[in-house]
């Protein structure tokens, strides 16, 4: 079973309107951290918010926000207000205690002028 | 603080050849982790070195391999290659490697190309 899923190969928005990116894991550990990395066309991966599993608040940084739903099982990334550079690829990651990190396949953000 | 460095960028590499890259992490990073990039695939984890050990491997043949030295600089080969190795390669650095909140910082990647 896939550990990370990423429904969406492609998403688009229109600048400065909120998109929200989906995630869900699967996982029986009680214990768990979520990341959410950009990756521009460059190729580099930019860390861009992590949430643990006994966060009990949604985690923000700056226009990114986290919707966190424990039962769910699903870790939906925000970004409000997108901005004509947020177009890139958006992976939702997923570290368990001690191992690496299960990445998902990536949703392809497009933000329209 | 300077970030994870790779080289080289960019490679081109005909079948059957070998090939090393190079990764340098983030200064008082122990932890490397080596990922490929495919389209197809995504990010599927190759390795895992902390203090000059493999601690995780994932699922590829033995034809990858890697090794860290003692300042963390990690470097992994792939002999024989094939055209489905064709691939960005990504290092990532952690300070220690095994904690939950610890981000792993990724460098700019190698472009492999195998003709």
């Amino acid at each position: 079973a896939q550990k990370i899923t990423q429904t969406q190969p492609g998403m688009f928005v229109q600048e400065k309107e909120a998109v929200t990116l989906d995630c869900t894991y699967d996982t029986s550990d009680q214990s768990y951290g979520l990341f959410w990395y950009k990756q521009p066309s460059s190729g580099e991966m930019i860390f861009l918010i992590y949430q643990g599993s006994y966060d009990e608040q949604n985690a923000t940084e700056g226009r990114y926000s986290l919707n966190f739903q424990k039962a769910r099982k699903s870790a939906n990334l925000v970004i409000s207000a997108s901005q004509l550079g947020d177009s890139a690829m958006y992976f939702c990651a997923m570290r368990e205690q001690g191992n690496q990190f299960y990445f998902g396949t990536g949703t392809s953000l497009t933000v329209i002028p | 603080k300077a970030g994870v460095t790779q080289t080289p960028r960019y490679l081109i590499k005909t079948r059957g050849q070998q090939v090393t890259l190079s990764c340098s992490p983030i200064s008082g990073h122990r932890s490397v982790s080596w990922y490929q990039q495919t389209p197809g695939q995504g990010l599927q984890f190759l390795f895992e070195y902390f203090s000059e050990t493999q601690r995780n491997k994932g699922n590829f043949p033995g034809r990858f391999s890697g090794r860290q030295f003692s300042n963390s600089r990690s470097e992994m080969n792939v002999s024989t290659l094939e055209l489905g190795d064709s691939a960005l390669y990504l290092c990532a650095s952690t300070r220690w490697g095994g904690g939950l909140q610890e981000t792993q910082y990724f460098g700019p990647g190698t472009r492999l190309l195998v003709l």
